[in-house]
């Protein structure tokens, strides 16, 4: 099963800063924070992650609590071409049986004009 | 910058039939993860090679196999197809460095199609 729970579905305004919340309440020390998001059928696209600091990158930054128990994806300028189910996924950073990638249900985003 | 590369991009089989998946890694990277995305379902696990051994195993039926070959591409297949094998089929592909994984980055799927 998956470790983390986000909302089913958001919306924002094209422009405007997409905040993506997600609970992992039982992540473990070694485990991190990753975030994908998949375009309509398209193949899931990396986009950050991150153990206990924020991180930042060209596509978005991620803020991670002190207790390391949830995180925010943030998105700073949402386009149209960010509609897109977000997925947030708590990974032990080695391979073997923790390596795979356990998909939850995602959080569907569409920007809007 | 090179991406995960899958073959055939779609296909469209009997029941019964066979089919077989081919993923070409992103070059260097040592480790490949097969994924199925059923219609309106989220990715899931099936199997996983590191160094051209199975790494790890998720809901893969035992219709299906898979190996990872010296060139590091990976194929998987399938047998005696069923309906339900209707999916996408996505192929990710990592590098092990020192004792940790890296980022898996996916392809682009492989959509199949059981009549």
């Amino acid at each position: 099963d998956a470790k983390t729970t986000q909302p089913t579905s958001m919306d924002c305004a094209e422009g405007r800063a997409a905040n993506l919340p997600c609970n992992h309440s039982t992540i473990s020390g070694n485990e991190y924070v990753y975030w994908y998001r998949q375009i309509h059928s398209q193949g899931p696209q990396y986009i950050i992650h991150g153990l206990k600091n924020n991180e930042t990158n060209e596509m978005a930054s991620l803020i991670i609590t002190e207790d390391r128990k949830s995180s925010t994806l943030i998105l700073p300028h949402a386009t149209l071409r960010d509609t897109a189910v977000y997925y947030c996924i708590v990974r032990a950073d080695y391979g073997g049986s923790q390596g795979n990638l356990i998909f939850g249900k995602g959080t569907k985003l569409s920007v809007k004009p | 910058a090179a991406g995960v590369i899958q073959s055939p991009r779609h296909l469209i089989k009997e029941k019964r039939e066979t089919a077989t998946l081919k993923c070409y890694p992103i070059p260097r990277h040592d480790t490949v993860y097969w994924y199925q995305q059923g219609p309106g379902q989220d990715p899931q696990f099936l199997i996983s090679f590191y160094e051209k051994m199975q790494s790890d195993k998720g809901s893969i039926p035992d219709r299906f196999s898979a190996q990872q070959f010296s060139d590091y591409h990976s194929e998987l297949n399938m047998s005696s197809l069923e309906l339900g094998d209707s999916a996408l089929y996505f192929c990710a592909s990592s590098r092990e460095k020192g004792q940790s994984q890296e980022t898996q980055y996916f392809g682009p799927g492989t959509r199949l199609l059981v009549l």
